[in-house]
């Protein structure tokens, strides 16, 4: 039983910021957001989390609705390198895995 | 961030032999680690959890003699794959937890995967 609902794919063009949802209408107090991603042929690299603020680092932006059942992953001037599977997970506490769902295939067009 | 290796990157292997693979913290001590196995156009499927020495937990329908993980020191993990068949040639890729950055949070960082074909 999957946690978050993402689109399946997504297109942006090159330049622009790219905005990736994420829907986890049944998040309770505790869980916190995780953005992943996976480009070809490579282990997930991960981008950032949070638990109800919105954060900012030097990959992303993540902003968390008031009512933390939905997130978006913001990538604000997307590249041809950023095409990638774009997984949000949500976890409980330190002490749990990460489980991965289909997350979103981001193509990046020139 | 922290970096996980993992050796070999890619294995390919004759059916009936078993094939080990190294996962590594190279720059953090990681009392957790964690094997995923991924197949084409599918998503990562936890396989097992290891805390340095103790026995790994596995995930439901994961033969553990067939998957033997073995989590030795704080900065190793190996996964040996025994009597490999051709169902077993897939995308290994193992994880392992520290602590440490924004609100001293634990986050999971993986390695780059090792790809195993078996013929």
């Amino acid at each position: 039983d999957a946690k978050t609902t993402q689109p399946p794919s997504m297109d942006c063009a090159e330049g622009r910021a790219a905005n990736l949802p994420c829907n986890h209408s049944t998040i309770s107090g505790n869980e916190y957001v995780y953005w992943y991603r996976q480009i070809h042929s490579q282990g997930p690299q991960y981008i950032i989390h949070g638990l109800k603020n919105n954060e900012t680092n030097e990959m992303a932006s993540l902003i968390i609705t008031e009512d933390r059942k939905s997130s978006t992953l913001i990538l604000p001037h997307a590249t041809l390198r950023d095409t990638a599977v774009y997984y949000c997970i949500v976890r409980e506490g330190n002490n749990n895995d990460m489980r991965f769902g289909a997350g979103t295939r981001l193509t990046v067009k020139p | 961030g922290a970096v996980v290796s993992q050796h070999p990157s890619r294995v390919i292997c004759k059916s009936g032999t078993s094939v080990k693979i190294e996962c590594r913290s190279l720059d953090f001590q990681a009392t957790t680690m964690f094997w995923y196995r991924q197949f084409p156009k599918q998503s990562l499927m936890l396989m097992a959890t290891s805390n340095e020495g103790s026995k790994a937990t596995y995930e439901q329908g994961v033969e553990k003699d067939k998957f033997l993980i073995n989590h030795a020191s704080l900065t190793l993990s190996t996964l040996t794959v025994t009597s490999a068949h051709p169902e077993d040639s897939s995308f290994y890729i193992c994880s392992a937890r520290t602590y440490g950055g924004r609100d001293n949070w634990e986050t999971q960082y993986f390695g780059p995967g090792t790809r195993l074909l078996v013929l």
